[in-house]
């Protein structure tokens, strides 16, 4: 079964700050590969995805993700976070050929100081 | 129009009661799925279905009965609430049944359900 790993729990930035959230998922196959954001008391809003190509993906608001196969690593990041940007990220996969269910990691809370 | 909607978005009611909640989606997929948030908000797959068949369940209790009237509704019904059950649920939907290339999930705006 497939695991995903984020080993940031709790993060706190000054504003300006670049951000970089690690995840590493765990899984023999290939997988699409997704961040989510959830604001305080919001639902869950999709950041970016990668299915293929470009290992290098750009999302909203700003931020970036980088595919790097022989590290099972998807991390995100941005140049210069703002206060607006304090929330729960989630990283998550979506194996491809079995059936689909989105595995989650446990989340990272970002909390971005003025 | 929302891609998918899960109505009440906020739901408080007392331990023992029956509650469920709806949930909608006018993408036209075939595959839907329940997750459940918990305090620690931890995200978990309850439940999907293909084409009003169930297809995942992940030991969750027999209290939680998932409903699909049709491909476009995946209601969950919960029995005998507990305090425990207190979560944000999140109906999701798919255009694949299986992982394939451009797979990805579509997510209501959650339930906030607290028993007290």
């Amino acid at each position: 079964a497939q695991s995903v790993s984020q080993h940031n729990h709790h993060v706190i930035l000054s504003e300006a700050a670049s951000l970089e959230l690690g995840c590493n998922y765990s899984y023999g196959g290939t997988v699409n590969l997704f961040w989510y954001v959830q604001y305080p008391g919001q639902h869950l809003q999709l950041l970016l995805k990668y299915f293929s190509g470009d290992p290098l993906v750009k999302g909203i608001k700003g931020f970036e993700a980088e595919f790097i196969k022989s590290k099972f690593s998807f991390n995100l990041r941005k140049p210069s976070v703002q206060w607006s940007d304090t929330a729960e990220y989630f990283c998550a996969v979506i194996p491809r050929g079995g059936y689909q269910k989105v595995t989650f990691g446990t989340g990272t809370k970002l909390q971005v100081i003025p | 129009d929302t891609a998918v909607s899960q109505t009440p978005k906020y739901l408080v009611t007392q331990m023992g009661n029956d509650k469920s909640i709806k949930c909608e989606q006018n993408l036209g997929h075939d595959t839907m799925y329940w997750y459940k948030q918990d305090s620690k908000k931890f995200l978990k797959i309850m439940f999907s279905y293909n084409n009003k068949e169930l297809i995942i369940n992940e030991t969750v209790p027999n209290r939680f009965s998932p409903k699909s009237p049709d491909k476009a509704h995946l209601n969950l019904h919960i029995n005998s609430l507990e305090l425990g059950d207190s979560a944000v649920y999140f109906c999701a939907s798919s255009q694949e049944l299986r992982g394939a290339e451009n797979t990805e999930a579509f997510f209501g705006q959650g339930t906030r359900l607290t028993v007290v």
